[in-house]
């Protein structure tokens, strides 16, 4: 399958600090990326959409001024946490529609964010 | 999206087929339903997606009912790395997931 990396995997912050989690994907070009976080015990809840050369689409409830998105090129999203607090704490995970045809999505291995 | 169901956990034997059910009664005609696992502190894993024909591929088989109310996600050999917590999803755009609470699979030795 289409392969999806996230750097860094995991990420020590102060709180208040902006922190800086990037999306690639490897073999494949991807017009709209996806980005989830995952609280411990929790499913993956849905954060926003990326699409390239446009604004991200947030989903209900998530501050946009503070999870900034940025889909550069047709390879790379990147989310930005600012002025982040010790409840941003969490697993964020990625994702990028498959190449072609193939109607799916595949997911990074997810960045650990932890604030002190 | 579709809402689903799932049995929060299942225990199988190692060697033994594990068979997952997934209840998605409020489907739409036009929705796929998508099934994905995690393994702990891991992005989540594609395995299978149908519409409404059976599929099967290298990882596992999908079943899913005529009216297409439910299905089932069937790993015919289970290993000790098949424990994960699986996830199944209606969706019709194949990019953007509204994840539930998903099965906990235990394989046993």
């Amino acid at each position: 399958g289409a392969v999806v990396s996230q750097h860094p995997s995991w990420v020590i912050c102060k709180s208040g600090t902006s922190v800086k989690i990037e999306c690639r994907s490897l073999d494949f070009q991807a017009t709209t990326m996806f980005w989830y976080r995952q609280f411990p015990k929790q499913s993956l809840m849905l954060m926003a959409t990326s699409n390239e050369g446009s604004k991200a689409t947030y989903e209900q409830g998530v501050e946009k001024d503070k999870f900034l998105i940025n889909h550069a090129s047709l390879t790379l999203s990147t989310l930005t946490v600012t002025s982040a607090h010790p409840e941003d704490s969490s697993f964020y995970i990625c994702s990028a529609r498959g190449p072609g045809s193939v109607d799916t999505s595949f997911f990074g291995p997810g960045t650990r964010l932890t604030v002190l | 999206d579709a809402k689903t169901t799932q049995p929060p956990s299942m225990d199988c034997a190692e060697g033994r087929a594990a068979n997952l059910p997934c209840n998605h009664s409020t489907i739409s005609g036009n929705e796929y339903v998508y099934w994905y696992r995690q393994i702990h502190s891991q992005g989540p894993q594609y395995i299978i997606h149908g519409l409404k024909n059976n599929e099967t591929n290298e990882m596992a088989s999908l079943i899913i009912t005529e009216d297409r109310k439910s299905s089932t996600l069937i790993l015919p050999h289970a290993t000790l790395r098949d424990t994960a917590v699986y996830y199944c999803i209606g969706s019709n755009t194949g990019n953007q997931f509204y994840f539930g609470t998903g099965t906990s699979l235990t394989v046993i030795p």
